[in-house]
């Protein structure tokens, strides 16, 4: 059975401060995706990393891809109060495109 | 709005009743998933259909658990002899297909309680 755990589960933190989410699975995956999601409403895709190693950047986002295509990462610098949600990574495997979502990071941000 | 709809959004039943969920995906996306997220996780795969065709079901499905897209449009949930522990919010996503990765667009999901 494929897992992704996310760490920490819960994180608070003052407005200002850098923040790095953990997605981990002992799987390889093709692909991975970050999503945030608000109450009262679905998740809403951030990122797709496909590649190795692979960075990319949304503003004061930061997300990588471990070599390994098992693991990655969600760097959060100078966090807002508006950063606030749950943030969820999401993996599928080759030939399928059944996501399997990790066990969510809970992101609040005090201003 | 052309986003993901789901209706409801909120059902409350009894233990035991039937229920049956609807979601209308992005117009012309070939791909509609569902998912069960409860609270304080991350959402669970249960389905995925590629146009009419369902390509993939959750062991987690049991046999109480149906999903259809009869016309490869709009997919419905049904849920029979619903139990306390189905309580969960029901999401749908739809994705264009197609390509390396999906980006899957969610709907605000229903909320369903057994009492």
């Amino acid at each position: 059975t494929q897992l992704l755990e996310q760490s920490p589960q819960f994180l608070s933190i003052q407005e200002g401060e850098n923040l790095t989410v953990y997605c981990n699975s002992s799987s390889v995956f093709s692909s991975l995706q970050w999503y945030r999601q608000e109450p009262g409403e679905g998740p809403v895709l951030l990122v797709t990393v496909v590649t190795g190693g692979e960075v990319k950047k949304l503003k004061r986002l930061t997300f990588q891809f471990g070599d390994a295509r098992k693991d990655s990462s969600l760097h959060i610098t100078a966090a807002q109060p508006g950063d606030t949600g749950l943030y969820l990574c999401a993996g599928a495997s080759s030939g399928t495109y059944k996501y399997i979502f990790g066990t969510g990071t809970r992101l609040k941000v005090l201003a | 709005d052309t986003g993901v709809s789901q209706d409801p959004r909120h059902k409350i039943t009894k233990r035991g009743q039937n229920v049956t969920f609807r979601c209308d995906p992005i117009s012309e996306h070939n791909r509609l998933y569902w998912y069960r997220q409860t609270l304080g996780q991350g959402p669970e795969f249960l389905t995925y259909f590629q146009n009419e065709a369902q390509l993939e079901k959750s062991r987690l499905l049991s046999d109480r658990f149906s999903a259809e897209r009869p016309k490869g449009s709009f997919s419905t949930l049904e849920i029979q002899r619903t139990e306390q522990g189905d309580s969960a919010m029901y999401l749908c996503a739809s994705s264009p297909g197609g390509g390396q990765t999906d980006t899957q667009y969610f709907g605000p999901g229903t909320r369903l309680t057994v009492l």
